[in-house]
């Protein structure tokens, strides 16, 4: 059972807003990802990190931040939210070094952008 | 590029009919595929990796099984509760793609009673 949280589950907001959303795990996995998805459509990796202080952009392009100061912590961040920005909002972990192996996901965040 | 396309988008059966979800992909070297299972508003839930050719993996009424080009998750007399959106990913040796995974848009599949 993957033990991986995020808040909030939902939120609605006005454009120019700044936001965070948060993931954190507790199971001690190096590896953390965010993912977008739109309903219908495939996931898409916006971004992820190996460990503390190591973060990478994913293939989709984000204009959302994200920090990992904790191992088990993983927020992401839009300074200025616009209608664009609302989808699903999903936060995976995985273990090991390597080769990345089963992702576990969060229950998500819906984001409604105003 | 990695890519991962799942057949049919959706698929309505009765309880008890069997049938099977397909996922075809491309990938330069395979390191794993995935299904998940992704139930409304909710995160996706691991159910099977498999990494090689011939390979099978089951659990209760899912089966899924492993070509060089194409996977299956077969599902035997389903139940309602069986209901959801299930997703293939792939995960290759490119560099990229061996940080990341590649997923498909999902096959939704409702059960009736």
């Amino acid at each position: 059972e993957a033990d991986i949280y995020q808040t909030p589950r939902y939120l609605v907001i006005g454009t120019g807003k700044k936001i965070t959303l948060e993931c954190s795990q507790t199971m001690g996995h190096d590896k953390m990802y965010w993912y977008q998805q739109d309903p219908g459509m495939e996931l898409h990796l916006i971004h992820y990190s190996y460990g503390v202080n190591s973060t990478e952009k994913g293939d989709l392009s984000s204009e959302s931040t994200v920090s990992r100061i904790r191992t088990e912590h993983f927020p992401l961040t839009l300074e200025s939210a616009r209608p664009s920005h609302t989808s699903q909002y999903l936060c995976a972990s995985s273990p090991g070094r390597g080769v990345i192996g089963t992702q576990y996901f969060g229950p998500g965040t819906r984001l409604l952008v105003l | 590029e990695d890519q991962v396309t799942q057949s049919p988008e959706a698929l309505r059966l009765q309880e008890g009919e069997s049938s099977s979800l397909n996922c075809s992909y491309t990938v330069s070297g395979l390191r794993g595929l995935f299904w998940y299972r992704q139930d409304p508003g909710k995160g996706p839930e691991f159910l099977f990796t498999l990494y090689s050719a011939g390979e099978e993996k089951e659990k209760e009424r899912l089966k899924a099984t492993l070509t060089k080009k194409e996977s299956f998750l077969h599902i035997t007399a389903p139940k309602p509760e069986d209901s959801a959106t299930y997703l293939c990913a792939v995960q290759g040796f490119r560099s990229g793609s061996a940080r990341q995974l590649t997923f498909g848009s999902g096959t939704q599949l409702t059960v009736l009673p």
